[in-house]
C-alpha cells in the first residue's frame, strides 16, 4: 500500500546547531503538508507544498518538495529550545483525497 | 474562526468498562472529521473519517467504533475497553477536497489509560 517514510526517527543536537527531516513517498503526490507536535500537544499544521520543486521558508525553517513531487525535507537553521518537538509528514492517499498519510516523525531533541 | 474541542482531556479506565469521547467543531460548516490514535512516543494511526452525518468509514478494525450525530459532532466509543486501547486520542477536522489545500486541524486530544 501507498507508504510515506520519512527519517530520522530522531535527532540530537546541540542548541544552534541545524536540523533536518526527510520524507519520501511510495506514490507521487499532489501535495505534501508539515506538522508539529510539541511534547504533550496536539499536531499543528506548518505549510502545504504544492509545485513540483516548490521550497518555501517560515522564519528558520525551509520546507522543500521535490521535482518529481515523491519527497520532501524539513530544514531548520539554528535550532532553538522552542522548536523540540516531533515534525511530521502527510500527503494526500491516493485513493482518497479525505485521508492523509502520514510519516512516522522525526523527533528533535536538544542536548542540555 | 474555527475551534475544535475535544473531552475529556484524560481519562482512566478499567479494562472491560465503556468509552465515549467526544469532539466538536464550531466556525465551520460540512468538515470532514478523523479520529486518531497515538501510542506514546509514536506516529498517527487513522481510526475513523466521517464526511458527513451518520457517514463513517472505519481503517482499522477493533473494538471501537464512531458515530456523527450532528454535521460539527463526532464520537468515538467502546463498549469494553482493552490494555490496548490506551493512548493519546485525537480529533481533526478538514475542509472538503476541491478547495486548495485541505490540511487537518487537531482538537488538544484525550489521553485515555486503560488499567
Amino acid at each position: 500500500g501507498q507508504q510515506v517514510m520519512q527519517i530520522p526517527q530522531y535527532q540530537h543536537v546541540q542548541e544552534g546547531e541545524d536540523f533536518t527531516t526527510y520524507c519520501n513517498s511510495s506514490t507521487t503526490l499532489s501535495n505534501i503538508q508539515w506538522y508539529k507536535q510539541r511534547p504533550g500537544g496536539h499536531p499543528v499544521f506548518l505549510i502545504q507544498l504544492v509545485k513540483s520543486g516548490e521550497v518555501k521558508k517560515q522564519k528558520r525553517l525551509t520546507f522543500q518538495f521535490g521535482g518529481a513531487k515523491k519527497n520532501s525535507s524539513l530544514h531548520i537553521t539554528a535550532t532553538q529550545t522552542t522548536d523540540v518537538g516531533t515534525y511530521f509528514c502527510a500527503g494526500p492517499g491516493r485513493d482518497s483525497n479525505y485521508q492523509l498519510i502520514w510519516g512516522a516523525g522525526t523527533k528533535l531533541i536538544i542536548k542540555p | 474562526s474555527q475551534t475544535i474541542h475535544q473531552w475529556p482531556a484524560t481519562l482512566v479506565q478499567p479494562v472491560g468498562s465503556p468509552l465515549s469521547l467526544e469532539c466538536t467543531v464550531e466556525g465551520t460548516s460540512n468538515p470532514n472529521l478523523y479520529w486518531y490514535r497515538q501510542a506514546a512516543g509514536r506516529g498517527l494511526q487513522l481510526l475513523f473519517y466521517s464526511v458527513g452525518i451518520g457517514q463513517i468509514s472505519s481503517e482499522v478494525p477493533q473494538n471501537l467504533s464512531a458515530s456523527r450525530p450532528q454535521d460539527r459532532q463526532f464520537i468515538l466509543s467502546s463498549k469494553k475497553l482493552l490494555l490496548s486501547d490506551s493512548g493519546f486520542y485525537l480529533c481533526a477536522w478538514s475542509v472538503l477536497p476541491g478547495l486548495p489545500s485541505y490540511e487537518q486541524y487537531f482538537g488538544p486530544g484525550t489521553r485515555l489509560t486503560v488499567t
